[in-house]
């Protein structure tokens, strides 16, 4: 079965310090991938997503992710954070083929301290 | 900007009781998901349906049913809640086809407590 890993749980960092969360999937194929950020009290929202093309991808509020196909990663990155980042970050895998289920990993809790 | 709605932010109810999550999307998509959110173990895929009156069991559907009578609704049944159920639940949607550009979209979630 396909699994998502984010090693990560907890994250603690200062404002402007550079961000990068990891992850890895588990599954051979062609994927799409996808980081969903939850606010505190808010609804996943998507930060941003892979299907092809150039490895790095920009999201919105400065975030970026690599695909590294030979490392099975789309780690998520950003150069200088800020107290309003503070929230649980998602990482989900999609196989290209078959039905459209997402396999979220099991989160990273990030605090930005002002 | 609504698009998917569920009932309830937050429930309380007693072991044993039937409980029905009610959630609602407004974009007409076709599949619609059920999630449970626990600290630690991330999102895990409870039942999905991609159709009206159809579905299918995700990775974790003991204890739990699903009903999806319209296309826009589709609602998750604790047939005997207990303790062990008390979690955020997500409802999310997506578009029939195509390559799920826009990944999946989510309610706010409903904070069900089991006593």
């Amino acid at each position: 079965a396909q699994s998502v890993s984010q090693h990560n749980h907890h994250v603690i960092l200062s404002e402007a310090a550079s961000l990068e969360l990891g992850c890895n999937y588990s599954y051979g194929g062609t994927v799409n991938l996808f980081w969903y950020v939850q606010y505190p009290g808010q609804h996943l929202q998507l930060l941003l997503k892979y299907f092809s093309g150039d490895p790095l991808v920009k999201g919105i509020k400065g975030f970026e992710a690599e695909f590294i196909k030979s490392k099975f990663s789309f780690n998520l990155r950003k150069p200088s954070v800020q107290w309003s980042d503070t929230a649980e970050y998602f990482c989900a895998v999609k196989p290209n083929t078959g039905f459209q289920k997402l396999v979220f990993g099991t989160g990273t809790r990030l605090l930005v301290s002002p | 900007d609504v698009k998917v709605t569920q009932s309830s932010r937050y429930l309380v109810k007693r072991t044993g009781e039937k409980v029905f999550l009610e959630c609602v999307q407004d974009m007409d998509h076709e599949n619609m998901f059920w999630y449970r959110q626990d600290p630690g173990l991330g999102l895990r895929l409870i039942y999905f349906s991609y159709d009206v009156k159809m579905k299918e069991k995700g990775d974790i559907p003991e204890g739990y049913s699903v009903s999806r009578e319209k296309k826009e609704r589709f609602s998750l049944i604790l047939e005997s809640a207990s303790t062990n159920q008390t979690s955020m639940y997500l409802c999310a949607s997506s578009p029939g086809t195509g390559a799920l550009l826009n990944g999946y979209t989510f309610g706010s979630g409903t904070r069900l407590t089991v006593v």
